[in-house]
């Protein structure tokens, strides 16, 4: 079955950028999505289309598209960006699928 | 202000039933496609169900097919899950989603526990 797979984990220090990897076949021919969950909150919505960015997310959250991998930016991290962050995209029937998370730890 | 609302979770046994509800406020709820989304204990997301705004088109996960029906009440701005045949792997907190292409719009979750 078709699957989205991102890394377990990242660590990065303040101020640093942290890239958050999102691999699937797929991706060359569908859109990929990002959202941010902090513990015992909803996901929140910070990347749309592989790059757009919804208003009110801060520029330092950035989306790229290259092949089968899409990947999260986030340039300048701040100890607020600690965080789950998952990738969204679909499969050919429709269905829609999640990455299996990225936990981000900002040491 | 766009917000949705979730209610309805509760402790259910193995093989029971539950109904899920979502207000909606702040927007033109039947001009949007609206999504369940859930999450088990210390895991990630998972997508369940879809309708169309009109109601006429329904998508269920192979995990829930058979078992979940989505539904929604344009002039009351709610969205429903039925959830019949549950299983203890249906513990999660189910999450009412607007689905505008991407998920833009989430509600804080209801809690859903099937144990005996």
């Amino acid at each position: 079955s078709y699957e989205l797979t991102q890394p377990p984990s990242v660590s990065v220090s303040p101020g640093q950028t942290a890239r958050i990897t999102c691999s699937g076949d797929a991706l060359p021919k569908l859109y990929a999505y990002w959202y941010q969950q902090k513990p015992g909150q909803a996901p929140v919505l910070i990347i749309y289309k592989d790059r757009e960015r919804p208003s009110g997310i801060p520029e330092r959250f950035s989306g790229s598209s290259s092949g089968t991998t899409v990947s999260l930016t986030i340039t300048g991290v701040q100890a607020e960006d600690e965080a789950d962050y998952y990738c969204q995209s679909a499969d050919r029937s429709g269905a829609v699928l999640f990455g299996g998370g990225t936990k981000m730890t900002v040491l | 202000q766009v917000q949705l609302e979730e209610s309805g979770g509760g402790l259910v046994k193995p093989g029971g039933s539950l109904r899920l509800s979502c207000a909606a406020s702040g927007f033109i709820f039947s001009d949007y496609y609206m999504t369940w989304i859930r999450q088990a204990p210390g895991r990630g997301l998972e997508w369940i169900s879809y309708i169309s705004g009109s109601g006429d088109t329904r998508y269920y996960a192979d995990s829930v097919k058979g078992r979940f029906t989505i539904a929604r009440d344009n002039a009351k701005n709610s969205l429903y899950l039925q959830m019949n045949s549950l299983r203890v792997e249906d513990t999660a907190v189910y999450y009412c989603v607007r689905d505008l292409e991407a998920f833009d719009i989430w509600g804080p979750g209801t809690m859903v526990i099937v144990s005996s």
